[in-house]
């Protein structure tokens, strides 16, 4: 099955300062999806982003996906920043969502 | 328009007992998934169901565990005689069909088996 590695797996940043999350995986890709999972557990859907590059506010994504990689920018972070942010994706249609291991995120003030 | 909608949110069972979770999809969602998440750990795929039929069931644990999507009404995760091993956050989340779409999680329901 496809493999999901997301990198680095912990970060600690002071807040203002910004990052990049790292997401490679080993097949060809028809759905990629960035979440973030707030301290309370929630799952919030970042992007949906199976290619190209998209902005929300301080955060953008980018898929290359010929070269099978993702990226998550998160710029001038606050400490509502703070929490997992997965990676996950799907191969072929009609298979389900698989997650990477997540990158913890910690935002100090 | 109401998101993923997972009930309860906190179940609390004792060892040896039923639990069901619930999960209504998003309107004119007809796939649902459902995902266990252990404690620091990631989300694990258990299963993919369209109305009345199971799709992939590749990540659910052969004994104890059931789910079903019928015409009418919530899908269900079913875990008979629950042991303190089952206890894990359970995600379900819905898209519009198979293809290339986004999936929308609801807020997961806790499982503690006491």
């Amino acid at each position: 099955g496809i493999q999901v590695e997301q990198s680095p797996p912990d970060l600690i940043l002071q807040e203002g300062a910004n990052s990049t999350l790292r997401c490679n995986f080993s097949d060809s890709v028809n759905n990629l999806q960035w979440f973030h999972q707030n301290p309370w557990g929630q799952l919030i859907n970042l992007f949906y982003i199976p290619s190209g590059t998209k902005q929300n506010g301080r955060l953008s994504a980018t898929t290359v996906a010929t070269e099978r990689y993702s990226l998550l920018y998160i710029s001038s972070s606050q400490t509502t920043d703070s929490g997992v942010y997965f990676c996950a994706l799907r191969g072929e249609a009609g298979t389900a969502l698989i997650f990477g291991k997540g990158t913890t995120l910690s935002v100090s003030s | 328009n109401a998101g993923v909608m997972q009930n309860p949110r906190h179940l609390v069972r004792r060892r040896g007992q039923e639990a069901r979770l619930r999960c209504s999809p998003m309107k004119g969602h007809s796939h649902v998934y459902w995902y266990r998440q252990l404690p620091e750990e990631g989300l694990k795929f258990m299963v993919y169901l369209q109305k009345e039929n199971i799709i992939d069931e590749s990540g659910m644990p052969k004994e104890r565990f059931s789910a079903e999507f019928p015409k009418e009404g919530p899908s269900i995760l079913r875990i008979q005689q629950v042991v303190r091993g089952d206890s894990a956050a359970y995600f379900c989340a819905s898209s519009p069909a198979a293809g290339p779409y986004g999936y929308t999680f609801g807020s997961g329901t806790r499982l503690t088996v006491v």
